[in-house]
């Protein structure tokens, strides 16, 4: 079956430390998206790729980093300057350009401050 | 750039009962709106989307939302709820930020089913 598969499902991370999420799709979409979920504050977007090798900074990107070096893989990396780095961490693909496409999501990661 | 609103974070409706949960977005072109559905711990879901064309836009496990231009809303709705049904849901509108597409969120409504 064609999906996102984010992994771990669970991280934690001491003080200092930099993790990185990770998330692969099998779906042959152009477009991959990183969003944060805190309660109450909906999705917020992180990052985004358009196309392999090249991506814009969302809304709240500070102290987080990405690469995309391939279609299929899209990994955030949480530095140690991001102060706040307990959320929800989603990730999202679609096809390509087109507004009215939707975007597909992961299973998300759930990050936990040591 | 587009915002989603959605009225009321909780909302508790019994078994069997009408299911309306609210969404307005601010727009200045035609819009393209989304329903997602998120259950615990889980990613989120495609509910129905809205293009073009019929105004009434019918998705998964029997919820339906209309697109109502003058009064700029997306409300979903499902006529008779089950416990399944308990989640939370967003509302998200489609949008170009300098040539770039991206979806604004709204908030989230938690829907809790009474027995």
């Amino acid at each position: 079956d064609g999906g996102i598969t984010q992994s771990p499902k669970y991280l934690f991370r001491k003080e200092g430390q930099n993790v990185t999420l990770s998330c692969e799709q099998n779906l042959n979409h152009d477009a991959m998206y990183w969003y944060r979920q805190d309660p109450g504050q909906g999705l917020r977007l992180i990052y985004y790729s358009q196309i392999v090798n090249d991506f814009q900074k969302g809304d709240i990107a500070e102290g987080y980093s990405v690469s995309r070096e391939k279609k299929e893989s899209f990994p955030l990396t949480v530095t140690s300057a991001q102060k706040n780095p307990t959320a929800f961490y989603l990730c999202a693909s679609k096809p390509g350009q087109g507004l009215a496409q939707p975007q597909h999501f992961g299973d998300g990661t759930r990050l936990s401050i040591l | 750039a587009q915002s989603v609103t959605q009225l009321g974070s909780h909302v508790s409706v019994s078994e069997g009962a009408l299911v309306l949960l609210r969404c307005n977005y601010s727009s200045s072109v035609p819009p393209y709106l989304f329903w997602y559905v998120q259950y615990p711990n889980q990613g989120l879901q495609l509910l129905l989307k809205y293009t073009t064309g019929a105004t009434l836009v019918k998705g998964i496990n029997g919820f339906e939302a209309e697109f109502k231009k003058s009064e700029t809303s997306f409300h979903l709705t499902k006529p008779s709820a089950h416990m399944s049904d308990a989640a939370e849901y967003f509302c998200a509108v489609s949008d170009q930020d300098f040539g770039n597409e991206k979806l604004t969120f709204g908030t989230g409504t938690r829907l809790t089913i009474i027995p």
